[in-house]
């Protein structure tokens, strides 16, 4: 089956730091990549959409320069929160999409700014 | 018109019993709608899908019921159990249009023994 692989699954960074965060099909290659965000309690809000070699899409509301997002092959899509805050904390999903496997996501990142 | 309702927010059933989720939406372009379980500190996996032209669908103990009249379908989860204990949610895109999910918001559900 579709296997996608997200790290880290936890990181904690300092105020004011960058952190990325990775997403790999392992055996499939993904037309598109999505990114989301969740809360606790809530569901997952989209943030942006990526085609390879393309520049994202990104959903209304969500800073593009904040969450810079590259979608460097049909395998790879990378999240870099940037110049990070306490009110980024959040988990944070990836899901990529193929023709033959439809959606599959990520096992997600928590990521906690102190 | 973008949206899509999931209740309720929350269910709890016995062992044994039928759990059902029911969503809504208004958007008549969606032609795919996924069911996805979520355990804490996971992402979503996919249970079961379905395109609006089947009615119901089945695999195993879950069931999607789909009214495209009504603009509804439903997931049922047959002989609970506490392993179900999970958020569920249901989500809906369009497929030549990007393919983005739009995801309904949710439903904790306890599978009580």
């Amino acid at each position: 089956g579709a296997v996608v692989s997200q790290h880290p699954s936890w990181v904690i960074c300092k105020s004011g730091t960058s952190v990325k965060i990775e997403c790999r099909s392992l055996d499939f290659q993904a037309t598109t990549m999505f990114w989301y965000r969740q809360f606790p309690k809530q569901s997952l809000m989209l943030m942006a959409t990526s085609n390879e070699g393309s520049k994202a899409t990104y959903e209304q509301g969500v800073e593009k320069d904040k969450f810079l997002i590259n979608h460097a092959s049909l395998t790879l899509s990378t999240l870099t929160v940037t110049s990070a805050h306490p009110e980024d904390s959040s988990f944070y999903i990836c899901s990529a999409r193929s023709r033959g496997y439809g959606y599959t996501f990520g096992s997600g990142t928590r990521l906690t700014v102190v | 018109q973008q949206q899509v309702k999931q209740s309720p927010q929350s269910l709890i059933v016995q062992k044994g019993g039928i759990s059902i989720i029911n969503c809504a939406y208004e958007n008549t372009a969606f032609d795919y709608f996924p069911w996805y379980q979520q355990f804490p500190g996971k992402g979503p996996a996919l249970l079961i899908a379905i395109r609006p032209d089947v009615s119901e669908k089945k695999e195993g103990r879950f069931t999607i019921s789909f009214n495209k009249s009504a603009k509804q379908f439903s997931l049922h989860i047959m002989d609970s159990q506490p392993g179900d204990s999970a958020t569920y949610f249901c989500a809906a895109s369009i497929d030549n249009q990007g393919g983005k999910l739009i995801f309904g918001q949710g439903t904790e559900l306890s599978v009580k023994p």
